[in-house]
């Protein structure tokens, strides 16, 4: 079963506009929230990340909001530049040592 | 800043063959992820270990086996190496204390090949 959703496999943007990425989880011990962007053959990158006492955390273009009622968090990134297109996937850890749970994956391109 | 060191970074065996992936976290880190990233499949959870000893175990396969040694490197052994383990291998860590919130760095993969 998956944890973790990504349900739009891609996005396409035009640059300077704003790109959205939703991510729906089902896991109610999920505690702390993350996204990761990866390149082709290069290991996932850290974005942003959010903790469950938070709806909201912002890092310059990037956002994060997080409905914990709709267990679903999603992210904001305004504008949109050609260099953020990559593979963005959502994460879910319950914190301690425990696995960090990955979703399936957007790939997003952003239309110069 | 020291990132998440993997070695090698590309690898080709044969089927039946063994393999054997290492992993060097960033300093101070004290836990290790594997994960296996199959073409166009999103990263599958391995096993993780925590101070040397495995803290959790995801889809591993049988024939693999992994350690955290004392410098908290990391090795997983692949044996009796099939087709579909070729695959891109991510080993990830983490530094866990009182404020962990998981987040992980990544290296920047081991590619498998096997023929």
């Amino acid at each position: 079963d998956q944890q973790v959703k990504q349900n739009s496999p891609s996005l396409s943007v035009q640059e300077g506009r704003i790109s959205i990425l939703n991510c729906d989880y089902t896991n109610s011990m999920f505690d702390y929230f993350l996204w990761y962007k990866k390149y082709p053959a290069e290991g996932p990158t850290f974005l942003i990340s959010i903790s469950s006492i938070k709806d909201k955390n912002e890092d310059g273009r990037f956002t994060v909001f997080l409905n914990k009622s709709a267990k679903h968090l999603s992210l904001h990134i305004v504008p949109s530049q050609p260099g953020d297109s990559a593979v963005y996937f959502c994460a879910a850890s319950g914190g301690g040592y425990q696995k960090v749970t990955f979703g399936t994956g957007t790939k997003l391109q952003v239309i110069p | 800043a020291a990132g998440v060191i993997q070695s090698p970074r590309h690898l080709i065996k044969e089927k039946r063959e063994t393999a054997t992936l290492k992993c060097y976290p960033i300093p101070r880190h004290d836990t290790v992820y594997w994960y296996q990233q199959g073409p166009g499949q999103d990263p599958q959870f391995l096993i993780s270990f925590y101070e040397k000893m495995q803290s959790d175990k995801g889809s591993i396969p049988d024939r693999f086996s992994a350690q955290q040694f004392s410098d908290y490197h990391s090795e997983l052994n692949m044996s009796s190496l099939e087709l579909g383990d070729s695959a891109l291998y991510f080993c990830a860590s983490s530094l866990v204390g009182g404020d962990n919130t998981g987040e992980l760095f990544f290296g920047e993969g081991s590619r498998l090949t096997v023929l």
